[in-house]
């Protein structure tokens, strides 16, 4: 069946160094995408979106970038902090006649090194 | 404002035991959802409710049951737990309108013996 998945299940940068992490979707009708960050212990907290007629969308210090080309989300953290530390989740919107649904990855365990 | 809220935090439950796992939101959101979250996994939708007086079969519903009880209630139960089922459960919220984002609780830890 159709998914959202990620490339890379770590990744480990050091602090101040700029960050990407990576997500690949196959379903084209998602009409929207969201990242999630997820603290141990805590549930997901929403970072940024972006619409599918979007191709870059900036917030502070993240940008996410969508290329419907080849399918493909990142996320870029600039001047990664300690605080930054998380698991990381790409999800896609599937809009449906009862609803809309997210469909996640399996998530990037991101650790920063002071 | 709280937000979601989710209770228990935290549940032991015997093999066959019945419970129900809470979410309370007071966003005025009309969309509720709920997940469960294995270890090294993403988050597998259970059941959905669009609306007051809707649900909807999620990605892994076999097991589950869910009540829309209000706008601001949606709860989950098990009927028969099984060792299966343990995990841990988020419940989520989305505002109407299309382009937006579900917001979640902090989530319910069950572990099934």
């Amino acid at each position: 069946g159709e998914s959202v998945g990620l490339h890379l299940p770590t990744l480990s940068v050091q602090e101040g160094d700029n960050s990407i992490i990576n997500c690949a979707y196959s379903n084209s009708a998602s009409d929207y995408f969201i990242w999630y960050k997820q603290e141990s212990g805590k549930g997901p907290q929403f970072i940024i979106d972006i619409r599918s007629n979007m191709d870059k969308r900036q917030g502070q210090r993240v940008t996410v970038l969508l290329n419907k080309t080849v399918k493909h989300l990142s996320l870029q953290i600039a001047a990664t902090q300690p605080g930054d530390s998380a698991v990381y989740f790409c999800a896609e919107n599937i809009r449906e006649t009862s609803g809309s649904r997210l469909t996640f990855g399996e998530g990037t365990q991101l650790t920063v090194n002071p | 404002n709280a937000g979601v809220t989710q209770t228990p935090k935290f549940q032991v439950l015997k093999t066959g035991q019945s419970m129900t796992l809470q979410c309370a939101q007071d966003m005025n959101h009309n969309s509720m959802y709920w997940y469960r979250q294995d270890p090294g996994m993403g988050l597998r939708l259970i059941y959905y409710s669009a609306s007051e007086g809707t649900t909807d079969k999620g990605e892994v519903p076999n097991g589950y049951n869910v009540s829309r009880l209000n706008k601001r209630e949606f709860s989950l139960r098990l009927e028969s737990a099984a060792p299966s089922q343990t995990s841990v459960y988020f419940c989520a919220t989305k505002p109407p309108g299309s382009g937006k984002t579900q917001y979640f609780g902090p989530g319910t830890r069950l572990l099934v013996l």
